[in-house]
């Protein structure tokens, strides 16, 4: 049971260069999320996803871009990173919008430097 | 949009004693809460959960207890023990809708042998 994975799980980036965090899971849950976990702010809501081509802005979307053509991968790309961007980033699924549990993957910390 | 409010950010309890984390929702429409408890460098995982159809639900030394009317719910750890240490985060949802998780911001509980 492989369940939600994160891959890079570190990536050390300069700034400006794009980043792309992949996150796949193997449940074919139709919603997907990705969170930025910072100290002080807890988690907070970047992009969601509610199923294969339709995506929508979460709390902090701005120099993040997603992409959904399968239902099981949910990628997110730092366009050009900044070093505000340093964070902990979680993706996470849930089945469907019937208050399932909702599955995180283990992070991907990513500094900019 | 939902706001979640969390206290304490930070809670320190001697092993055995019982610790409570509170939060309070904006929604009333929001119908399902979930406790998360994250491991230092894991993902959130979810340790229990409530429903507003529910007043309170058990499993084993934890449990948690909703207020609908003061749009407010509790995380109680009993006999607290030392792998008890961890962020805790709640959550509001309101399953059926929007369905855009809202989590607090955590509260990191320590507990001393």
């Amino acid at each position: 049971d492989a369940g939600i994975t994160q891959s890079p799980r570190y990536k050390i980036t300069e700034t400006g260069r794009q980043v792309t965090l992949m996150c796949h899971q193997t449940w074919s849950h139709s919603y997907m999320f990705w969170y930025r976990q910072d100290l002080g702010h807890g988690l907070r809501l970047i992009y969601y996803s509610a199923a294969a081509d339709i995506t929508d802005k979460g709390e902090v979307p701005d120099g993040y871009v997603v992409s959904r053509s399968k239902t099981e991968n949910f990628p997110l790309t730092l366009e050009s990173a900044t070093r505000s961007q340093t964070s902990v980033y979680f993706c996470a699924s849930s089945q469907d919008k019937a208050g399932n549990t909702i599955y995180f993957g283990e992070g991907s910390w990513l500094t900019v430097v | 949009g939902e706001n979640v409010e969390q206290h304490p950010s930070t809670l320190s309890v001697q092993e055995g004693d019982s610790a409570v984390i509170k939060c309070t929702y904006s929604d009333s429409a929001s119908n399902y809460f979930p406790w998360y408890k994250q491991e230092l460098g894991k993902g959130p995982q979810l340790i229990i959960d409530i429903r507003s159809n529910v007043g309170e639900k058990k499993d084993q030394r934890i449990a948690v207890t909703l207020n609908k009317t003061a749009k407010h719910f509790s995380l109680h750890i009993t006999e607290t023990q030392p792998e008890d240490s961890a962020v805790y985060f709640c959550a509001a949802i309101l399953s059926g809708g929007s369905y855009i998780p809202t989590f607090g911001r955590g509260t990191s509980l320590i507990v001393h042998p």
